[in-house]
């Protein structure tokens, strides 16, 4: 299996811009996690989904950032319009159906908003 | 509110030396229970988990965690380290409702003397 993968590895875009990440996870998992990491605070979670269906989104930021997963095998997460404070690493995880409870990370993907 | 506290955000150890990484929990009940590594630039990879059984569980590199209840704590140990365990260790539990999300601390670097 090729693991969890995400696009793209590194996005440099203007204050402004609408910025889409997008995750494959892995066959057969139901579960998908997309959490964001800073220096300052970490690695939250942003939003998950379960079956496709979102579950919590208390941790995403604000209005300006969504998430769908249309199907089972792929995910988006949107910032419209990005600010500079939007810079972090964004990682996507998922985790399976059987009686295996921890999530597998794909490689992130490094926003910079300038 | 659940939550995971690493309160090591730097440790800094000779190479062959014992590690000792401390993590506490608050949770309502007992939670799954994971450590995770991260590697600069790399996403997020599985160490060890616990969920039930034995206290004391055994992971991938040579890497072991003692589950206490009584303390709330999951601390992650390795009897004498190597220059390439430098990196980023991740505490995080997870309902055992395992629909449920997963939270993580903080982290904490781990620097090695050579």
């Amino acid at each position: 299996d090729a693991g969890v993968i995400q696009s793209p590895r590194h996005e440099v875009t203007e204050m402004g811009q609408e910025v889409t990440l997008r995750c494959k996870p892995i066959s057969g998992h139901n579960s998908l996690f997309w959490y964001r990491q800073t220096m300052m605070r970490g690695l939250e979670l942003l939003i998950y989904f379960n079956n496709n269906v979102p579950i919590d989104d208390s941790g995403m930021p604000e209005d300006r950032f969504s998430a769908k997963m249309p199907n089972a095998s792929f995910s988006t997460l949107k910032i419209q319009p990005s600010e500079p404070r939007d810079s972090a690493v964004y990682f996507c995880a998922s985790r399976g159906r059987v009686t295996v409870p921890e999530a597998f990370f794909g490689q992130g993907t490094r926003l910079t908003v300038v | 509110a659940q939550s995971v506290t690493q309160p090591d955000i730097h440790i800094t150890v000779s190479e062959g030396a014992s590690l000792e990484l401390r993590c506490n929990y608050s949770y309502g009940a007992t939670p799954y229970l994971f450590w995770y590594v991260q590697s600069p630039g790399q996403g997020l990879q599985l160490l060890l988990k616990y969920f039930s059984g034995d206290t004391l569980v055994q992971g991938i590199k040579g890497f072991e965690a003692e589950f206490k209840r009584s303390q709330s704590s999951f601390n992650l140990r390795k009897p004498s380290v190597h220059w390439s365990d430098a990196a980023e260790y991740f505490c995080a539990v997870g309902l055992m409702n395992r629909d449920d999300k997963i939270i993580f601390g903080k982290g904490t670097r781990l620097h090695i003397l050579p």
